[in-house]
């Protein structure tokens, strides 16, 4: 079965500085996606940035940047300019791409993130 | 505003009753899901639904049942069978189960007394 590992439970970053979030999947497959998503306290889950496997070129959005290694099987996530408003927990997931019919998300347990002022 | 609502906020019963979270949607997705999280936990799925009437099991569905009798609707029971039904439960909603991206709802807290 697929899993997917957050090895930081808490990270802490200083305001506007750079922090990285790492995550590792398991996987036989050769067709997938990777999402990191945000759990801000209000516990609303938001999409933060989706990284498609077959495409080499890493997904931007923003601030926010990822770090995908397939062989690896490794997927971080880069969050500059670090701003109070990220504290929150992010969350790693992985999605099958069965060539049109997917199959089910997969998440880590997550990496509790806090921001120094 | 185009989005899920999950009601209530909190929610409190007493063991041995059954209780219904109730998920809508107005963004005309075809598939909805219903996650259980708890603490130190990520979400783990329990029920899933691609079109109305039709509903599939996830990964913990024991304990729980689901209903899709409109598109826009999605309601979780948690029977008095679920061992350990305090947690929080998101519903979300995809266009459609071949479309990667899931919208969430803001979740419903569910203690059990």
């Amino acid at each position: 079965a697929q899993t997917v590992t957050q090895s930081q439970p808490e990270m802490s970053v200083q305001e506007a500085e750079t922090v990285t979030l790492s995550c590792t999947y398991d996987t036989s497959e050769s067709d997938y996606y990777l999402f990191w998503y945000k759990q801000p306290p209000s516990r609303q889950m938001i999409l933060v940035i989706r990284q498609e496997a077959y495409k080499q070129q890493n997904a931007t959005e923003n601030r926010f940047s990822v770090n995908f290694q397939k062989a690896a099987k490794s997927f971080s996530l880069k969050i500059s300019d670090s701003q109070l408003g990220d504290a929150a927990m992010y969350f790693c997931a992985y999605l099958e791409n069965y060539g049109g019919s997917q199959g089910n998300l997969i998440f880590g347990k997550g990496t509790k993130l806090s921001v120094k002022p | 505003d185009g989005g899920i609502t999950q009601s209530p906020k909190y929610l409190f019963r007493k063991e041995g009753q059954n209780v219904t979270l109730s998920c809508e949607q107005n963004l005309n997705h075809d598939a909805m899901y219903w996650y259980r999280q708890d603490p130190g936990q990520g979400l783990r799925l329990i029920y899933y639904s691609q079109i109305v009437n039709d509903f599939q099991k996830g990964d913990i569905a024991e304990g729980y049942s689901v209903s899709r009798e409109k598109k826009e609707s999605f309601p979780l029971t948690v029977t008095s069978a679920q061992k350990n039904p305090t947690a929080f439960y998101l519903c979300a909603s995809s266009l459609s189960h071949s479309y990667n991206e899931q919208f969430f709802g803001p979740g419903t807290r569910l203690t059990v007394l």
